[in-house]
């Protein structure tokens, strides 16, 4: 019944990998977006999708590159990962279109960057 | 810089009492904020929103105070319970209805709760 799930929960690795990070909601909606919460809990919007096509790209480094293979699915994947890329990443959903906004986010996952 | 940001960072109050969480937005076309609860561990969880054409909206022991003058909102919790501790986030959204609408968080702000 999870409404946005996100796989893994936590991740490390060492710097240089390249890693992804997965996301699917089961709630309809037609939005999809990834924040990024750093050590200070300050949450900031990096990509948003509408219907499979990119909205929103936040002046994020070119090595982090969004995926959604259907409106249901929004991954992450990261090449050359950095130490600064340590973080908490959460996917969130929103019907755009409906007269409620919120968005409903996911459990988050942990990105440790050794 | 942030367009939202929140007064304090943290806040401790008494079980029982009512709790007011205050936050600044220096954007004046917003036309939609949010207030977000982040338990820890856990991603944020939607509380309560309001549209920029309303002054107030209650939900089930939360109050959402919005004064477009002064560019404030505040969140009020009646009779704070333990399990309200956590970190709370305002959020304020322009173009509400556009495919490119997005939220600019503030900083969060931690209710504590004291037995």
């Amino acid at each position: 019944d999870t409404a946005v799930s996100q796989t893994p929960k936590y991740l490390v690795t060492q710097m240089g990998n390249d890693k992804s990070i997965k996301c699917e909601q089961n709630l309809g909606h037609d939005t999809m977006y990834w924040y990024k919460q750093d050590s200070k809990k300050f949450l900031k919007i990096m990509f948003s999708y509408n219907n499979k096509e990119l909205i929103i790209n936040e002046t994020v480094p070119n090595r982090f590159s969004p995926k959604s293979p259907d409106k249901a699915h929004l991954n992450l994947h990261i090449n050359s990962l950095e130490l600064g890329d340590s973080a908490v990443y959460f996917c969130a959903s929103s019907q755009v279109m409906s007269q409620a906004y919120e968005q409903y986010f996911g459990p988050g996952t942990r990105l440790t960057v050794t | 810089g942030e367009s939202v940001g929140l007064h304090l960072p943290t806040l401790s109050v008494q079980e029982g009492d009512n709790s007011i969480i205050n936050c600044a937005y220096s954007n004046s076309a917003s036309d939609y904020f949010i207030w977000y609860k982040q338990e820890s561990g856990k991603g944020p969880q939607f509380i309560i929103d309001i549209r920029s054409n309303m002054d107030k909206r209650q939900g089930q022991r939360v109050t959402v105070l919005l004064n477009k003058t002064v560019k404030h909102l505040s969140l009020q919790i009646a009779a704070t319970q333990p399990g309200d501790s956590a970190v709370y986030f305002c959020a304020e959204n322009v173009d509400l209805t556009g495919a490119n609408s997005k939220l600019t968080f503030g900083k969060g702000i931690t209710l504590s709760v004291r037995p």
